[in-house]
């Protein structure tokens, strides 16, 4: 079993619709990132997350520590938010710096 | 604008040869890594640099070599002993604040295939 699951594997929606993907965890973790892989493989990172929730233009993520659950909300979705959306965690022990990744979901939004 | 340069886009190996790639930062971040994507997997790390000079294996680290001469420079060399070098290659950066977590920044990938 995957130390981070995501789900769903694959979404499709139309634009303007409300979009949440999840990530759970199994172990203890000091932060979770979401990032953002677009179709040429470049990666950019959304968010860092130690609780609660942080918000970015149409971007909201949220954590639940003592449930090891977070999730990535896009509200009024648009055809260019279409993209690989990763979720990875930090683990409490060992490196400071290692990530440990989801293996994303991808996400179509249609005109 | 500061950010990470990842050499070549494309690249193309014969079987039995070895293939560097570039990885370059002028985010003047200490921490440097390297990352394989297969499709329907997470990323995986293959080594990470937390100081010129200072580097780790990571998870994969069989097959690949790397060195950290310069603090902008991280190369990764796929070496002949690599029996399945087809992948994605991403490479990343980040500060080390001591106690405090921090983002990984990412260049834009280097996608390998054995002819």
């Amino acid at each position: 079993k995957n130390e981070v699951e995501q789900s769903p594997q694959n979404l499709t929606a139309q634009e303007g619709e409300f979009i949440t993907i999840n990530c759970s965890y199994s172990v203890g973790i000091s932060a979770l990132h979401w990032l953002q892989q677009h179709p040429g493989g470049g990666i950019v990172s959304l968010f860092m997350l130690s609780s609660g929730k942080k918000k970015h233009g149409r971007l909201i993520a949220t954590i639940n520590i003592q449930e090891k659950h977070s999730s990535l909300h896009i509200t009024a979705s648009h055809p260019r938010d279409s993209a690989v959306y990763i979720c990875a965690v930090r683990l409490n022990t060992g490196t400071a710096s290692k990530l440990t990744f989801g293996t994303g979901t991808r996400l179509q939004v249609t005109l | 604008d500061g950010g990470i340069t990842q050499s070549p886009k494309y690249l193309f190996r014969k079987e039995g040869q070895n293939v560097t790639l570039s990885c370059e930062q002028n985010l003047n971040h200490d921490a440097m890594y390297w990352y394989r994507q297969d499709p329907g997997q997470g990323l995986r790390l293959i080594y990470y640099s937390q100081i010129v000079n200072d580097f780790q294996k990571g998870d994969i680290a069989e097959g690949y070599s790397v060195s950290r001469e310069k603090k902008e420079s991280f190369p990764l060399t796929v070496t002949s002993a690599q029996k399945n070098p087809t992948a994605f290659y991403l490479c990343a950066s980040s500060t080390i604040l001591r106690g405090s977590n921090q983002p990984q920044h990412f260049g834009d990938g280097t996608r390998l295939s054995i002819l």
